[in-house]
């Protein structure tokens, strides 16, 4: 049952550049989160904006929702070597649903 | 610490040799919810429980069942691995399904293998 679809794939960046990753999702969300997952670790949680939202900060990260185009983007800047890690958006609907995740964007960052 | 332990992180079996992978959360979270990773395929749910006695399947149900006769622990059960069934696998726990409140919290993973 896929929601969410991050866009890139992949992404190679240099330390201290800013990355950015995007969500695209098909149905109507109440509130959509994004998630890093170290190799073979388990995910952590980031950051969670609702759908009556547009823009949400955390530290270094931004993430943005745009409701009428279906779409989110994660934005961190000025990357450091330890952002190195696959990121995942995840959509949750109305209550009574659990949250759908997509499958990820890895990212990494060299020094 | 607030957070889900699995145990164990790494573990080799042979096929159809029964096994349990344990699941543990210190939040007082009512949903808990088991996840296999596999590469190019995501996230899938395997079983959920919204509460204590209450579990239900999620997308990939088959050759894996649940308990939940206490609040905190959710352990995964393969009553008769098989190869397929190789795979990292996720507890997450959090306070509703919806993860409205403050997302799901995931254990460390645990990495099977089935010869």
């Amino acid at each position: 049952s896929q929601q969410g679809e991050e866009d890139p794939q992949a992404l190679s960046i240099q330390e201290g550049e800013n990355a950015t990753m995007n969500c695209s999702y098909k149905t109507s969300i109440n509130n959509l989160q994004w998630y890093r997952q170290n190799s073979g670790r388990g995910l952590v949680h980031l950051i969670l904006i609702r759908s009556n939202e547009r823009e949400k900060h955390s530290g270094r990260l931004r993430v943005t929702l745009d409701t009428s185009k279906k779409s989110s983007s994660l934005l961190i800047t000025a990357s450091r070597a330890a952002d190195t890690a696959s990121y995942f958006c995840a959509t949750g609907k109305e209550a009574g649903t659990a949250l759908i995740f997509g499958k990820g964007t890895t990212l990494s960052v060299s020094s | 610490e607030a957070q889900v332990t699995q145990n164990p992180r790494y573990l080799i079996t042979v096929t159809g040799k029964k096994l349990t992978v344990t699941c543990s959360q210190n939040m007082n979270h009512e949903y808990m919810s088991w996840y296999r990773q596999d590469p190019g395929l995501g996230l899938r749910q395997i079983y959920y429980s919204m509460n204590v006695e209450v579990t239900d399947k999620g997308d990939v149900p088959e050759g894996y069942k649940v308990s939940r006769k206490e609040k905190r622990n959710f352990p995964l059960i393969l009553e008769s691995p098989s190869p397929n069934q190789t795979s990292l696998y996720f507890c997450a726990s959090s306070l509703e399904k919806t993860g409205t409140s403050y997302g799901y919290t995931f254990g460390s993973g645990t990495r099977l293998t089935v010869v």
